[in-house]
């Protein structure tokens, strides 16, 4: 069974710029959800979403921020500009439906802003 | 607010030397208590979840266990691959996020 799997790794923008970050899920998940660890910090939930809809979103920092998860499989998460603070690692995580509560990490995207 | 506290943050150990890591947890409501390992550069890889106080899992040379207000990681007998960060995180029962702890750094010398 394939695991989560994130794209890209790394990638690396100016401030201002734009970047969007995929996450496909396992096979089958309708929970997904979107973490994040800035340096130093602890992870930190961003938002998850029960097959297509957000569930909850309120890690989400800020609207520079757009999640979707359009026909309940990958989501994106973009950021538009992107700011100095953003810069982390970005994890995606998802869980089977109701009842089964573990969640499953991707590798992550490290994304630096300059 | 939730928190989530692990100690220590970094552990030396030989080869061989049992220990057990400490993740203590403010949480009103737990619905479980997880444990992850991660490797560096890669995401955090399940080991067990907790659900009730008493309860005990095992897997190879570790073992998680729960009280009311903090899970212990024992390591028994570790090998240079036991090396990694683990991660405890804890489940509200009000909704799927998680919250994790700042994670202990384990290095085993052999």
């Amino acid at each position: 069974e394939a695991g989560v799997t994130q794209f890209p790794s790394h990638s690396v923008i100016e401030k201002g710029q734009t970047v969007t970050l995929r996450c496909d899920p396992i096979s089958g998940h309708d929970n997904l959800y979107w973490y994040r660890r800035v340096m130093g910090k602890e992870i930190k939930f961003l938002l998850h979403f029960v097959k297509e809809s957000k569930q909850d979103e309120s890690g989400m920092p800020n609207n520079r921020f757009l999640a979707e998860r359009t026909g309940g499989t990958y989501s994106t998460l973009k950021v538009q500009p992107a700011e100095l603070e953003d810069s982390g690692v970005y994890f995606c995580a998802s869980s089977p439906g109701t009842g089964s509560y573990e969640q499953y990490f991707g590798p992550g995207t490290r994304l630096t802003v300059t | 607010e939730d928190q989530v506290t692990q100690s220590p943050e970094a552990l030396r150990l030989q080869e061989g030397e049992s220990s057990s890591l400490n993740c203590s947890y403010t949480v009103s409501g737990l619905r479980g208590l997880f444990w992850y390992r991660q490797d560096p550069g890669k995401g955090p890889e399940f080991l067990f979840t907790l659900y009730s106080a008493g309860e005990e899992k095992e897997k190879e040379r570790l073992k998680a266990t729960l009280t009311k207000k903090e899970s212990f990681l024992h390591i028994t007998a570790p090998k240079p691959e036991d090396s990694a960060t683990y991660l405890c995180a804890a489940l509200h029962n009000a909704g799927n996020m998680l919250t994790f702890g700042g994670g202990t750094r384990l290095m085993v010398k052999p």
